[in-house]
């Protein structure tokens, strides 16, 4: 069954740009999603197809996808970016999921 | 305003079953396919299943962990999608998310707040 790989925890300073990797055999040739999800909240979509923002979610997000390794970008971190994230893409008609990573904004 | 909202979680012995429904408004809920995501308190996200609209016939697709043992419904005229639960096992203990499938190819644009089913003697 296909797998896609997080690690599981990445730190970054406040202001800094963080990058969380997500990783599964020919990636690229699929599209990746992202979502965020705060302690004790559903998991909210952030980046959709690669690298496509739904309304209302920071420009500061921004998400790459090719070869083996989806990214998904956060510049000029905050705070409020302390979340879990998690990874997804579509093999066949299953949905699959990464196993999330951790961002602490320290 | 899209909203969905779970419901029918709870304790079940294991062997036995469960209904989940997932009950939508704001949106025509007819033209989407709806999806089950469970998580384990305190781990990751695992897709269960979905539903596809009356466009493609309703055909569900399911995970591995699930298929033989869960299936799923749904009332477009009432804006209900349903997770039918049997032989529950302990491993399926987890809150369990519904979602839609938006417009956009494969991607879970709106989420329930979730509803917890415990499996345990």
């Amino acid at each position: 069954s296909y797998e896609l790989t997080q690690p599981p925890s990445v730190s970054v300073s406040p202001g800094q740009t963080a990058r969380i990797t997500c990783s599964g055999d020919k990636l690229g040739d699929k599209f990746a999603y992202w979502y965020q999800q705060k302690p004790g909240r559903s998991p909210v979509l952030v980046i959709y197809q690669d690298n496509k923002r739904p309304s209302g979610i920071p420009e500061r997000f921004s998400g790459s996808n090719s070869g083996n390794t989806a990214t998904l970008t956060i510049s000029g971190t905050q705070a409020l970016d302390e979340a879990d994230y998690y990874c997804q893409a579509w093999d066949s008609s299953t949905a699959v999921f990464g196993g999330g990573t951790k961002l602490a904004v320290l | 305003e899209v909203q969905l909202v779970e419901s029918g979680g709870g304790l079940a012995q294991p062997g036995r079953s469960l209904r989940l429904s997932c009950t939508a408004s704001g949106f025509t809920f007819g033209d989407y396919a709806m999806n089950w995501v469970r998580q384990v308190p305190g781990k990751g996200l695992e897709w269960v299943g979905l539903i596809r609209s009356r466009a493609y016939g309703g055909a569900t697709e399911f995970a591995a962990s699930v298929k033989g043992r869960f299936t799923m419904s749904r009332d477009d005229s009432e804006g209900i999608a349903y997770l039918q639960m049997n032989s529950l096992k302990t491993d399926d203990t987890a809150v369990y998310y519904c979602s839609r499938l938006g417009a956009a190819v494969g991607v879970f644009d709106y989420w329930g707040q979730g509803t917890l089913v415990t499996v345990s003697s």
